[in-house]
């Protein structure tokens, strides 16, 4: 089973709201992943966890703040958001292998909309 | 760095036909991995296929192939016999191993549109 959920699918939020992005997995993959998607545009990633702990931050702003609960759960706390941050988020896991038949596979994403 | 092309913006096919979709890349590490995913209007990113630098045959997923060209760094998509559900946005990737992780680099992506 190759299946990574998120929730909520579509989230709308003001500027000065507090939000969470959640994904899970349940293929026992030890990396998992953030991407910002713009419309149009291919994924960019945002933060990788390996093992549970934050191993790439990509110069993400800081009011974008990833947790890793435990290795299943994902999460994304978006605080003070820009317009400009409306995009697909979507989050994907892979084993973690360091090898180069590491496959990620992708959940079906947030649509974010800030107003 | 690593670099993926894909110089397509949109391919039309007519259903039952095959198409192939372009992706070139550009990397100085001798081990790699290609991957190509569909990403329909919904959003979801479908991992399709997989090419290994060191694979000596070219990867194959039911109706999705992969013609894989070493020298020339290629790595395009063939998918025989369309079918309208086959339309969607197409990305090629290849993976980026940094120090503590990696990620996948993605190319601009082909949006295909299958005509029935």
């Amino acid at each position: 089973d190759t299946e990574v959920t998120q929730t909520p699918k579509h989230l709308v939020m003001g500027m000065t709201n507090k939000k969470s992005l959640k994904c899970e997995q349940h293929m026992g993959h030890r990396a998992m992943y953030w991407y910002k998607q713009k419309a149009k545009k291919p994924p960019e990633l945002m933060f990788v966890y390996s093992y549970e702990k934050l191993s790439i931050n990509e110069s993400v702003p800081s009011r974008f703040s990833p947790e890793c609960p435990n290795s299943s759960l994902l999460n994304l706390h978006l605080h003070a958001l820009q317009p400009e941050d409306s995009a697909l988020y979507l989050c994907a896991s892979s084993q973690g292998l360091g090898a180069s038949t590491d496959t990620q596979y992708f959940g079906p994403g947030t649509r974010l909309t800030v107003l | 760095a690593q670099k993926i092309t894909q110089t397509q913006p949109g391919m039309f096919v007519q259903e039952k036909e095959a198409v192939t979709l372009d992706c070139t890349y550009d990397t100085s590490d001798p081990s790699y991995g290609l991957f190509w995913y569909k990403q329909p209007s919904s959003g979801e990113m479908i991992f399709l296929i997989y090419q290994g630098s060191y694979d000596q045959q070219n990867a194959t997923e039911g109706r999705y192939s992969l013609n894989f060209q070493k020298a020339r760094k290629s790595a395009n998509l063939v998918i025989s016999a369309s079918q309208l559900g086959d339309s969607a946005m197409y990305f090629c990737a290849m993976r980026e191993d940094l120090e503590y992780g990696n990620k996948l680099v993605f190319g601009a992506g082909t949006i295909l549109r299958v005509k029935s």
